[in-house]
This record gives C-alpha cells, sequence and structure tokens, in this order.
C-alpha cells in the first residue's frame, strides 16, 4: 500500500513535443503529491508539487493533472525542449508521518 | 538561492568500517532526511528528523544506521559498520512545514 507506480520506464518525444509520465498510488493517506527532476550525478530537484484539494497545478511548461477517485496524477511537459532530457520520479507522503515514497522513475530523452 | 549542501561528495570505505555522512540543510527549515539511491534505482527513504529527534524511519534504517544534529547546522547520517550493499549515492533533504523538500547533490558511498 505504501507503493507509487510511475510509467512509462522511459520516453522519449520530439522537441516541442507533450511528455506525459503517470503515477498511481493505493494509499488514500497521501495528501501531497511532488515532482522531481533528476540530471545524471545530481540530487533530485522538486519540480512542481499538488495537493488533493486541487485536481491541476500549472506551473510554465509543467503541469500535474490529479485524480483523486482514481487515486492517479501525472506530469504533462508542454513543448518539451532537450534540456528537459532527466529522469522524472513522482512521490507521496504519507500524512500520518514524514515517510516520502517515491516512483520507480521515468528516463524521458527529448531529440532536439 | 538557499541549498542543501553535502561532504563529502565521494566516500571509499572497507566493509566493516564506520561512515559519517554530512549535510548542512537550508537554515530556516525544520525537517531534515535522509534518502538513498542505489545506482540506477528509485529513491528509498530512510529517516526524517524533526525537532532534534527521529520522527520516522524506514526498514532499511536499521540499528547499523543512526542520525544526528550535533550543532545548529549539521546533520549527519553514520553507519556503524558498513556492508557491500550500502553502496549508493545518500541524499540529505530539507523542507519547511509545506513538505516542499529540497535535496543535496548526494555523497557516493562505495563500500569495498
Amino acid at each position: 500500500q505504501q507503493q507509487v507506480k510511475q510509467s512509462p520506464q522511459s520516453l522519449i518525444v520530439q522537441k516541442g513535443g507533450i511528455s506525459i509520465i503517470n503515477c498511481a498510488y493505493e494509499n488514500t493517506a497521501f495528501d501531497y503529491f511532488p515532482w522531481y527532476q533528476q540530471f545524471p550525478g545530481k540530487g533530485p530537484a522538486l519540480l512542481i508539487a499538488i495537493r488533493p484539494d486541487v485536481s491541476e497545478k500549472k506551473e510554465g511548461r509543467f503541469t500535474i493533472s490529479f485524480n483523486k477517485s482514481a487515486k492517479q496524477f501525472s506530469l504533462h511537459i508542454m513543448d518539451s525542449q532537450p534540456g528537459d532530457s532527466a529522469t522524472y520520479f513522482c512521490a507521496a507522503r504519507d500524512n500520518y508521518g514524514q515517510n516520502f515514497v517515491f516512483g520507480p522513475g521515468t528516463r524521458l530523452s527529448v531529440l532536439p | 538561492e538557499p541549498e542543501v549542501t553535502q561532504t563529502p561528495s565521494h566516500q571509499v570505505t572497507q566493509m566493516g568500517q564506520e561512515v559519517i555522512l554530512r549535510c548542512v540543510p537550508i537554515s530556516n527549515h525544520l525537517y531534515f532526511y535522509w534518502y538513498r539511491q542505489i545506482l540506477g534505482q528509485k529513491v528509498e527513504f530512510l529517516v526524517s528528523f524533526y525537532n532534534n529527534e527521529i520522527s520516522e524511519k524506514s526498514e532499511i534504517f536499521d540499528d547499523q544506521f543512526s542520525v544526528e544534529r550535533p550543532d545548529g547546522s549539521n546533520f549527519t547520517l553514520k553507519i556503524r559498520s558498513t556492508k557491500l550493499e550500502d553502496s549508493a549515492m545518500y541524499f540529505c533533504a530539507s523542507s519547511t512545514a509545506n513538505y516542499e523538500q529540497y535535496f543535496g547533490p548526494g555523497t557516493r558511498l562505495t563500500v569495498t
């Protein structure tokens, strides 16, 4: 129940295209859902996050869509750029503690 | 912009030796975390720390691990007797009460 599932494992998108990464969870106690971007050899960097009281949050080219009933959330990267090529992790926080659970990651490659 | 710093960037140690990984969280943050990431795998939660005590720990965080905030700025992770399988990137993170975590650049631990 503490798992966060993430798909696809890898994604190749043309420059200017839309990248979509999906995550799903079972634990209804999760109350905060961040996305992290990680470049090789670096730590994860917080990209955007959402709480379950909203269905969508947009920051620049990055949008999170959240479906509470389906227990799913997704990251959309509009106008994808080669500089977006990185590994993306979704995560969830359990509101009973300080435990953050990460998805397995999606390796995004944006072709020039 | 304030950032989480970690030292050393790379630590090589022999099996059975003790290692201490050091972190300086962002100064006004209240929550502190350690994560590990085995090469190519997902980020795994180890422990969270708040108000000078552990608030939550994972199954990975067994008796070989300990954390300490020895002064007002440093946050350390100690592994008492390292095993080969402890080889990984170790990330420190800190957050304010709104859960927005900021990760450090990591320490690569190699146990030989």
